[in-house]
């Protein structure tokens, strides 16, 4: 059975600092991994998807890396900004389903 | 990207009550789509997978005559939360792939459910 986790469950830096989230998943035969953001109360943004052949994406301040060998995954956001804190959660395919991790909640103080 | 939208986006109805929450792909088509139940604090669990035109394929644990499932177009889906109880309240999300083959899954804005 496919488990992800998720490292740290949450993160609190000042504004301007990079940072990384990291993902981990138990079964490497995965089709693609997608990190997603969740602010309180609100449903999920795609913010990033890696397909199993891919080893990264970039989209903006946001790289995200997938070594599927080793069952990882890293979410890198530079320059980080007041208005990144939310949920970051990541997500492997898993035949036809999804299977997630429990989150990081990211704070960037001011 | 593509829009899924959700409605109602929060509903407070009284126990022993029918609650429907409606998933729509608003710019796709989506012969799959997913609803998932998420508690306070905790990850998103997947609870069963509407297929159009035909069953709802539930996971292990979810009861189908509670949470009834109809996904009637290639555009809606609908969870009917029968006889609700305090214990269902939760946030409920669908998800929905693009039928023609697009891997990336996009979700609704989410349900908040109180019963009382």
């Amino acid at each position: 059975k496919q488990e992800v986790t998720q490292i740290p469950a949450a993160l609190s830096v000042p504004e301007g600092e990079n940072l990384v989230l990291n993902c981990s998943f138990t079964d490497s035969a995965i089709y693609n991994l997608q990190w997603f953001r969740q602010d309180p109360g609100k449903g999920l943004t795609s913010l990033l998807l890696i397909q199993s052949s891919q080893r990264e994406q970039t989209s903006g301040r946001l790289n995200a890396s997938l070594d599927k060998s080793s069952g990882r995954s890293t979410l890198y956001i530079a320059a980080s900004q007041p208005g990144d804190s939310a949920t970051y959660l990541c997500a492997v395919k898993d035949g036809n389903k999804l299977v997630f991790g429990a989150g990081t909640i990211l704070r960037v103080k001011s | 990207g593509a829009v899924v939208s959700q409605h109602p986006s929060w509903v407070i109805c009284k126990s022993g009550t029918s609650v429907k929450i409606e998933c729509r792909s608003l710019d796709f088509q989506a012969t799959t789509m997913f609803w998932y139940r998420q508690f306070p604090k905790q990850s998103l669990m997947l609870m069963a997978t509407s297929n159009e035109g035909s069953k709802a394929t539930y996971e292990q644990g979810v009861e189908k005559d509670k949470f009834l499932i109809n996904h009637a177009s290639l555009t809606l889906s609908t969870l009917t939360v029968t006889s609700a109880h305090p214990e269902d309240s939760s946030f409920y999300i669908c998800s929905a792939r693009d039928s023609r083959g697009n891997t990336e899954a996009f979700f609704g804005q989410g349900t908040r459910l109180t019963v009382v």
